[in-house]
């Protein structure tokens, strides 16, 4: 069964610092990767996605990611985090060689932002 | 183009008590996912429709839950007895066609609370 794994419930950024959140996953073969946000009281939103396309992947609001082969990871990053940014984050899997798409989700990570 | 619309956006029920969720996808999306999302963990699926019928229901308790999607478009997920457990927020999302890296789009939610 394929698992990710978020490191760190919680993560607390400077406006304008670096965001560093990361996802490691557990698969016997490179799955399809996500990255969705969480904002209160809110669905689920796609931040990006890796398709095996291209190992850096790039998606919405400045956020980005590297899918890492060698490492099981695909972290997401961003340059400079916004008071906006303050959210929940989860990485999710979905194994490659299935009919279906179904979606194995991390138990997230809060990004908390301070002024 | 409308989201995933979601009804009620909250629920407060006694234990032992039933209580429906419905959902309607976005028009011409041919699968919908019930999840699970229990406070601080990562959302869990519960079921996949392909159009009007189940292609994963392998996490749903069947003992209490059901759903149901007739003709391939909305979707209700009932529990009947609810127990203290079922509190969470209950997700509901749609995708074009449930079939490799497929976005999956999110509804905001019913959250429930079992009293």
């Amino acid at each position: 069964a394929q698992s990710v794994t978020q490191l760190g419930s919680h993560v607390s950024v400077s406006e304008g610092a670096l965001v560093l959140l990361r996802c490691n996953y557990s698969s016997s073969v490179p799955p399809y990767l996500f990255w969705y946000v969480q904002y209160p009281n809110q669905g689920l939103q796609l931040l990006l996605k890796y398709t095996s396309a291209a190992t850096l992947v790039k998606g919405i609001n400045g956020f980005e990611a590297e899918f890492k082969k060698s490492e099981t990871s695909f972290h997401l990053t961003k340059p400079s985090a916004h008071m906006s940014d303050a959210a929940e984050y989860f990485c999710a899997v979905s194994p490659m060689n299935s009919g279906y798409s179904t979606l194995t989700f991390g138990k997230g990570t809060m990004l908390l932002v301070s002024p | 183009e409308a989201g995933v619309a979601q009804s009620p956006r909250y629920k407060i029920i006694e234990k032992r008590q039933s209580v429906a969720f419905w959902c309607n996808p976005i028009s011409g999306h041919a699968t919908l996912y019930w999840y699970q999302q229990i406070l601080g963990q990562g959302p869990k699926l519960l079921i996949q429709f392909q159009n009007n019928g189940v292609v994963d229901d392998s996490q749903l308790p069947k003992d209490r839950f059901s759903a149901e999607r007739l003709k391939g478009v909305d979707s209700t997920l009932k529990i009947q007895p609810a127990k203290l457990e079922d509190s969470a927020v209950y997700l509901c999302a749609s995708s074009p066609t449930g079939q490799g890296p497929d976005t999956q789009y999110f509804g905001p939610g019913t959250r429930l609370t079992v009293l």
